[in-house]
């Protein structure tokens, strides 16, 4: 089967760091993405890990652990338009997509 | 360079109307998909297409018709409208590849009464 867990919502204040994790388990692995989703907007790809180690790029970084089927994306210097839904998503051999839920991340002043 | 354009971004329909919502895309991207997102169940998989000619069923395609005449369009047709259709669809493309993501349309939300 294939099974993509992340929290439903988290709040953290502007200026701090938070770390979101994503589980999975499916039935290939091609990479792992982040996609960042404002309300009422359609989701943009943040960054893609397909090996396993820390990938950062500016605020951003992602990492991934194949072996433990885990994946966290580490947001640095919060900002209020960070405010978002986060998408996980595993590509799998077919190209296809698998995507988890979504963190819903509030940002407070 | 447009990206993945999708019409009509809102849309009402009856219960048993059809409709088809239009995705075309300028990237020449071979893989397209359709999704739908709805409250607490992220995206599922519609259907999708590896190139022209090429389709097939993802996780929810039951209601749903696609087809693949051209590289740049993937139109997705509801066969009888029902309100479990009820929700935000979103076109995507990818060039293919290891590190292909998606590039997604700005989506429509369709309203099923």
């Amino acid at each position: 089967g294939q099974n993509i867990d992340q929290p439903t919502e988290m709040t953290a204040t502007e200026g701090a760091i938070v770390q979101i994790n994503c589980t999975y388990q499916t039935s290939g692995f091609n990479g792992l993405f982040w996609y960042q989703q404002h309300a009422g907007e359609a989701p943009t790809f943040l960054s893609y890990n397909v090996l396993d180690g820390l990938e950062e790029k500016g605020r951003f970084s992602s990492f991934l652990s194949r072996s433990k089927g885990y994946s966290y994306l580490l947001l640095k210097e919060l900002q209020m338009k960070d405010s978002a839904s986060y998408l996980c998503a595993v590509k799998n051999y077919g190209q296809n997509f698998v995507f988890g839920p979504g963190t819903r991340l509030s940002v407070l002043p | 360079n447009a990206g993945v354009t999708q019409t009509p971004k809102f849309q009402v329909l009856k219960t048993g109307q059809s409709m088809t919502l239009q995705c075309a895309q300028d990237m020449n991207h071979e893989y397209m998909s359709w999704y739908r997102q709805d409250p607490g169940m992220g995206l599922r998989l519609i259907h999708y297409s590896v190139g022209a000619g090429i389709t097939d069923q993802g996780e929810v395609p039951n209601g749903y018709n696609v087809s693949r005449s051209t590289t740049e369009d993937f139109p997705l047709r509801l066969l009888s409208a029902a309100p479990s259709q009820t929700s935000v669809y979103f076109c995507a493309s990818s060039p293919g590849g290891g590190s292909g993501g998606y590039t997604f349309g700005s989506g429509t939300r369709l309203t099923v009464v």
